[in-house]
């Protein structure tokens, strides 16, 4: 089945800086890839997707590539902000029917004032 | 907006104690997730339900039961509590054939 691997687990950044999360998938058969960020005590929430038909996609400081050769897709914020401070999931999907996701481990993002 | 509440954030409980854990989704969605919070391990699908008493086992079945007897509502079932069931259990819900998942708060279950 698939597998999703997320790298890396921390990450600590000045404000102002920009962060790069990368994932890489198994299944070339995964065609949606989206990037859930959780704030403390809170769900996970969408923030970006892209489908298999995009190579990037952004929505003002984030932005998220993928790499279909390779298998292999990244979150990349810029400007970051202490309120970016959260933890981030990337996940991939096969099937929009079952609405079925697989989560890379988490990475811990720090932005320091 | 958008809304899944769980019916608890904190439980204890003890070991071979059955557990409820409550979800609730005010969206009309068809199409309700459970999972498991684990540092290192991101989350993992436990069971999901295309829609009422409908379930289908995820990656993690062992251990968990679930009951869909209402749209709205979605109960994971621990059987007979253990210890390794110690974890943040997380809730979602998602309108069928549509992506994004929506997950209520998080129940932070811990088994003695």
């Amino acid at each position: 089945g698939e597998n999703v691997e997320q790298h890396p687990s921390t990450l600590s950044v000045q404000e102002g800086d920009s962060a790069v999360i990368k994932c890489t998938y198994s299944d070339s058969a995964s065609n949606y890839f989206p990037w859930y960020k959780q704030e403390l005590g809170k769900g996970p929430q969408l923030i970006i997707d892209i489908r298999s038909n995009v190579g990037e996609k952004k929505d003002q400081r984030i932005a998220v590539t993928l790499n279909k050769t390779a298998k292999h897709f990244s979150l990349h914020i810029t400007e970051t902000q202490p309120e970016d401070s959260a933890v981030y999931f990337c996940a991939a999907s096969i099937s929009s029917n079952t609405g079925k996701l697989i989560f890379g481990q988490g990475t811990t993002l720090q932005v320091k004032p | 907006d958008v809304k899944v509440t769980q019916s608890s954030r904190y439980l204890v409980k003890r070991t071979g104690e059955k557990v409820f854990l409550e979800c609730v989704q005010d969206m009309d969605h068809e199409n309700m997730f459970w999972y498991r919070q684990d540092p290192g391990l991101g989350l993992r699908l436990i069971y999901f339900s295309y829609d009422v008493k409908m379930k289908e086992k995820g990656d993690i079945p062992e251990g968990y039961s679930v009951s869909r007897e209402k749209k709205e509502r979605f109960s994971l079932i621990l059987e007979s509590a253990s210890t390794n069931q110690t974890s943040m259990y997380l809730c979602a819900g998602r309108r069928a054939l549509q992506e994004t998942q929506y997950f209520g708060p998080g129940t932070r279950l811990l088994v003695l």
